[in-house]
């Protein structure tokens, strides 16, 4: 099956800096890159979609100023939490579509964030 | 608007026993479903999915799940659990662009 990494696995920062998260594509190309937030116990939250080469679409209530994301290719979309607090520590996964609509979805391993 | 409700939030099972994680879709259309599932602070696997075709569908690891139209159900089976498949069960449903997770099942097997 399709591979999706991400990178990193886990990170630690210190509150206001940033910090970014790759998500790779790794033997397909990506049409379209999705994030999730997960936090203890709960269910993915979708934060926002990307679409290569365009902006993203953030989901109601995500900070695109504090989440920005970028796919400027078919294979890699980065998510960089921008001045870091102690409330974005949290689980991100992105996952990976080559068709979007209606067709799979392939997940990466997702990274823990976590902000001292 | 699509939603997914996954009604146990947590299930016990003794080790070889069945298994039947229920999930319930809302969507206007005809949905595409899938149950990923979570090991601890990892990402998600699929275990199977359906599009179309037969509403009985296997997927990896012993898994199965049937589609029922009328019950808007697409519950998830497995004849005999292995203490390996304690984790968290996700059942999402495929909408215009996105996909809707369920809350999430944790699946406890014990000996």
């Amino acid at each position: 099956g399709a591979v999706v990494s991400q990178h990193p696995s886990r990170v630690i920062c210190k509150s206001g800096t940033s910090v970014k998260i790759e998500c790779r594509s790794l033997d397909f190309q990506a049409t379209t890159m999705f994030w999730y937030r997960q936090f203890p116990k709960q269910s993915l939250m979708l934060m926002a979609t990307s679409n290569e080469g365009s902006k993203a679409t953030y989901e109601q209530g995500v900070e695109k100023d504090k989440f920005l994301i970028n796919h400027a290719s078919l294979t890699l979309s980065t998510l960089t939490v921008t001045s870091a607090h102690p409330e974005d520590s949290s689980f991100y996964i992105c996952s990976a579509s080559f068709q979007g609509l209606g067709t799979e979805a392939f997940f990466g391993q997702g990274t823990r964030l976590t902000v001292v | 608007a699509q939603s997914v409700t996954q009604p146990d939030i947590h299930i016990t099972v003794s080790e070889g026993a069945s298994l039947e994680l229920r999930c319930n879709y809302s969507y206007g259309a005809t949905p595409y479903l899938f149950w990923y599932v979570q090991s601890p602070g990892q990402g998600l696997q699929l275990l199977l999915k359906y599009f179309s075709g037969d509403t009985l569908v296997q997927g990896i690891k012993g898994f199965e799940a049937e589609f029922k139209r009328s019950q808007s159900s697409f519950n998830l089976r497995k004849p005999s659990v292995h203490w390996s498949d304690a984790a968290e069960y996700f059942c999402a449903v495929n909408g215009a662009n996105n996909l809707f997770f369920g809350t999430g099942t944790r699946l406890t097997v014990i000996p």
